[in-house]
């Protein structure tokens, strides 16, 4: 199984600052990664798939990079509605996500 | 608008069996794959079963044998059954749609396994 260990478990930071999360995986996953975007209550959101691709109606402040077994997610500059939990997911080998990153106000 | 549905959870002692069901609108089955998966606190997110548009299907270790995903072309619906439940199945589960990861998801259903 391949496994994902996301980094750091949680973020602090304020409105307008630039977020970046990191998702590193035990084996190559070549470029089979997406993120995701879970506020409480509600179910995953996608935003970026196949590492770098934005899916519809992302907006363009979020953005994804790497290949191998490295990858980042970035928010260029945080909104107030960007708080909430990322999960990467691979889909080289079966399907398995990380434990999440909670980015919380600072 | 594309959306999914998920009806069908509720408490189940264990060993016993229930039938999740995953409603579309927007697209169709036929054309599209469709996953299961669940969240708990403690195991996080966790991917279950896949059913493929030629109705081909692959499953977690963790419910091979006990889960079955079928789906209903003509009712454009995609079903998850559950035999044999477990503790550790008990999770809230959604149903997504999964061309390159997993675009639009369901509210997803509570299933809760306890005697």
């Amino acid at each position: 199984e391949i496994v994902l260990t996301q980094s750091p478990a949680t973020l602090s930071l304020s409105p307008g600052q630039r977020a970046t999360l990191s998702c590193r995986a035990s084996q190559s996953v070549s470029s089979y990664l997406a993120w995701y975007q879970q506020k409480p209550g509600q179910a995953p959101r996608l935003l970026i798939y196949d590492a770098s691709n934005r899916a519809s109606g992302i907006p363009a402040r979020f953005s994804g990079s790497g290949s191998g077994t490295d990858f980042t997610l970035t928010i260029s500059s945080l909104e107030p509605e960007d708080f909430a939990v990322y999960y990467c997911q691979q889909r080289s080998n079966s399907y398995t996500f990380g434990q999440g990153t909670k980015l919380e106000i600072k | 608008e594309v959306q999914l549905v998920e009806r069908g959870g509720g408490l189940i002692q264990p060993g016993g069996s229930l039938r999740l069901s995953c409603a579309p609108s927007g697209f169709i089955v036929s054309g599209h794959s469709v996953s299961w998966l669940r969240q708990t606190p403690g195991k996080g997110l966790e991917w279950v079963s896949i059913i493929y548009p030629g109705g081909g299907t692959t499953y977690a270790d963790s419910v091979k044998g006990r889960f079955t995903i079928s789906k209903d072309n003509s009712k454009n619906m995609v079903y998850l059954q559950m035999n044999n439940v477990r503790a550790e199945d008990t999770a809230m589960y959604y149903c997504a749609r999964a061309p390159h990861g997993f675009d639009v998801w369901g509210q997803g259903t509570m299933v809760t396994v306890s005697s």
